[in-house]
């Protein structure tokens, strides 16, 4: 079973300060890596990819991904509190581009 | 950046009754699109995927019967909810993944609520 797993948090972070979200994956072949946003009651919405060991760096985001370890990562520098929203990393599996989901982390930023 | 429309974006049917939602990609070519469903304070759940010109493949535990895909266009894909029961009431989003050679624009609809009365 392919897997993507999150913590669900809430991860309450300070206004400023940088919010860490983390992701693991089961499967050694995964390709592409995926953060999205999602505000409650809305749809997904991509922040960015990464599919290179390293850091990849956009605006306030960076991702991180350690292949050999198998976890990406995300930071969000100078978090405001419209960052306050539930992040889901996915993983693609293979070349029909379906994405498997982690569960998201519920991220809170405190005014 | 690319565009996925999804409409309605709120739907109310009777129990019983069919409801139809469609998903465009309005500034690109979908070779695939995706029908997910989201309850709430959950993950999105893969329904379905949907290649242009060819019938869907459904997730296990999804009746292809009751949740029909069409997907007769690079820029039309829809979800036809049929015999709706309450428990179908859900968030359904599609998601449409372009023709460029990198794989990566993977774009989301915003997204339907439906709900079953």
């Amino acid at each position: 079973q392919k897997e993507v797993e999150q913590n669900s948090g809430p991860l309450s972070v300070p206004e400023g300060a940088i919010a860490s979200l983390n992701c693991t994956y089961s499967d050694r072949g995964s390709q592409s890596f995926f953060w999205y946003r999602q505000y409650s009651g809305k749809s997904p919405e991509l922040i960015m990819f990464i599919y290179s060991n390293g850091d990849k760096e956009d605006g306030r985001f960076t991702a991180q991904l350690n292949k050999a370890s198998q976890y990406v990562s995300l930071l969000i520098r100078d978090s405001q509190p419209s960052d306050s929203a539930t992040y889901l990393c996915a993983v693609r599996m293979d070349s029909n581009y379906q994405l498997i989901w982690g569960a998201g982390t519920k991220l809170i930023i405190k005014p | 950046g690319a565009v996925v429309s999804q409409h309605p974006s709120r739907v109310i049917c009777k129990s019983g009754t069919s409801v139809k939602i469609e998903c465009r990609s309005l500034d690109f070519q979908a070779t695939t699109m995706f029908w997910y469903r989201q309850f709430p304070k959950q993950s999105l759940m893969l329904m379905a995927t949907s290649n242009e010109g060819s019938k869907a493949t459904y997730e296990q535990g999804v009746e292809k019967d009751k949740f029909l895909i069409n997907h007769a266009s690079l820029t039309l894909s829809t979800l036809t909810v049929t015999s709706a029961h309450p428990e179908d009431s859900s968030f359904y989003i599609c998601s449409a993944r372009g023709s460029d050679s990198s794989g990566n624009t993977i774009y989301f609809g915003e997204g339907s609520w439906l709900t079953v009365v």
